[in-house]
């Protein structure tokens, strides 16, 4: 099956600063990444839709100058938390679609943020 | 607004039973219906797809049904095992995954 990495699976950092994740497809070009946080006990929300080569689709309420999204290659999505705050502490996910199968998505491992 | 529920919030069940895990939603209007299954502190594990024109899938131990006209999904495991205790979530995809409240599943030797 398709595989989807993300780096790093563990992060903490200080308030006020800044943090990149990465999303990478391993083994097929997606076309699409979707970015999805998860709160503790609580199921995943989707942020934001990101094309290959176009800006990325923020669902409402999601702050699209706080986490920017950089889709640059078929392989490879980029989520950077800007001036993270502790209540940005949670479990990002990553997901990209492309493969076999109509539709289906493929989900990476997740990151733990943790802003003290 | 599509919105998607499911029942059990949770279940604790010995192992060895038939379980039957729910999911409804309001909207019939999907491309295709995934069921997966997350251990705690990691990521997605996908089980089942179910498109649109489809009523079931199988694998292994698992079924998965799909009646839109009902708005309902059903998973159901047989033969539980301590193995498959983890939250398992069921999700509409409608050109992006709507995720459904999770059911959290122990089965206990």
């Amino acid at each position: 099956g398709a595989v989807v990495s993300q780096h790093p699976s563990r992060v903490i950092c200080k308030s006020g600063t800044s943090v990149k994740i990465e999303c990478r497809s391993l083994d097929f070009q997606a076309t699409t990444m979707f970015w999805y946080r998860q709160f503790p006990k609580q199921s995943l929300m989707l942020m934001a839709t990101s094309n290959e080569g176009s800006k990325a689709t923020y669902e409402q309420g999601v702050e699209k100058d706080k986490f920017l999204i950089n889709h640059a290659s078929l392989t490879l999505s980029t989520l950077t938390v800007t001036s993270a705050h502790p209540e940005d502490s949670s479990f990002y996910i990553c997901s990209a679609g492309g493969g076999t199968g109509m539709n289906e998505q493929y989900f990476g491992p997740g990151t733990r943020l943790t802003v003290t | 607004k599509q919105e998607v529920t499911q029942i059990p919030a949770a279940l604790s069940v010995p192992e060895g039973e038939n379980l039957v895990l729910n999911c409804s939603f309001t909207d019939s209007a999907i491309y295709n219906l995934q069921w997966f299954r997350q251990d705690p502190g990691k990521g997605l594990t996908s089980l089942l797809l179910i498109q649109s024109s489809q009523r079931e899938q199988t694998s292994g131990r698992l079924n998965a049904s799909l009646d839109k006209s009902s708005g309902r999904s059903t998973l159901y495991i047989a033969a539980s095992q301590p193995g498959d205790s983890a939250t398992y979530l069921c999700a509409l995809n409608t050109d992006k995954l709507i995720f459904g409240t999770g059911t959290r599943l122990q089965v206990f030797p």
